[in-house]
């Protein structure tokens, strides 16, 4: 079974507005940590947000938010004021085990985000 | 601030030989993990190395392996190559967080390197 689902094929957005972007994930570790990050077409991962099964609230970044539904098994991330730049790949991760920083990621298959001006 | 860096950018190679990929991690870090990324896919985890000695290993058969010098670079090594190993290759480093299940610190990325098998 897919550990990390991400099912959107591709998304537009127009520039300014809002846009979400869907993962769910599955783990039986209680511990477990989510990840967005986001790989432009020069092929760098950029870290954007993180998330803790543990964490009460729902993470924040500046621009990115975090919608956590722990019951749902479901991480959302939500861009507002769409820009230009955020034309991307978007993965959704997930560290599971008892290392911390240092446990593997799974990652999903990823969306592709388009801007349109 | 150096962030992670790999090299060679680029590489083509022809099926059966060997390649060598290089990764310095982000000053600071002293764990390294490499990802392979298939074109449309996610990356999948290979392994990961930290005091010198592989400490996770995922599904890839033996052809991959790897090694840490002690200045915490990392190299990727695979062998017999098949075209199917062409793939975005990309070298993650953090700092070891031991015991610390609620670490949230990300693993920070290279650029990656891109292999063209022939």
């Amino acid at each position: 079974a897919q550990k990390i689902t991400q099912t959107q094929p591709g998304m537009f957005v127009q520039e300014k507005e809002a846009v979400t972007l869907d993962c769910t994930y599955d783990t039986s570790d209680p511990s477990y940590g989510l990840f967005w990050y986001k790989q432009p077409s020069s092929g760098e991962m950029i870290f954007l947000i993180y998330q803790g099964s543990y964490d009460q609230q729902n993470a924040t970044e500046g621009r990115y938010s975090l919608n956590f539904q722990k019951a749902r098994k479901s991480a959302n991330l939500v861009i507002s004021a769409s820009q230009l730049g955020d034309s991307a790949m978007y993965f959704c991760a997930m560290r599971e085990g008892h290392t911390g920083a240092n446990s593997k990621l799974t990652f999903g298959k990823g969306i592709t985000l388009s801007v349109r001006p | 601030d150096a962030g992670v860096t790999q090299s060679p950018t680029h590489l083509i190679k022809t099926r059966g030989q060997q390649v060598t990929l290089r990764c310095s991690p982000k000053s600071g870090h002293d764990t390294v993990s490499w990802y392979q990324q298939a074109l449309g896919q996610g990356p999948q985890f290979i392994f990961q190395y930290y005091e010198e000695e592989e400490r996770q290993r995922g599904n890839f058969p033996d052809r991959f392996s790897g090694h840490q010098f002690p200045n915490y670079s990392s190299e990727l090594n695979v062998n017999a190559l098949l075209l199917g190993d062409s793939a975005l290759y990309l070298c993650a480093s953090s700092s070891f967080g031991g015991t610390d299940r609620y670490s949230n610190q990300p693993q920070h990325f290279g650029d990656g390197t891109r292999l063209s098998i022939l």
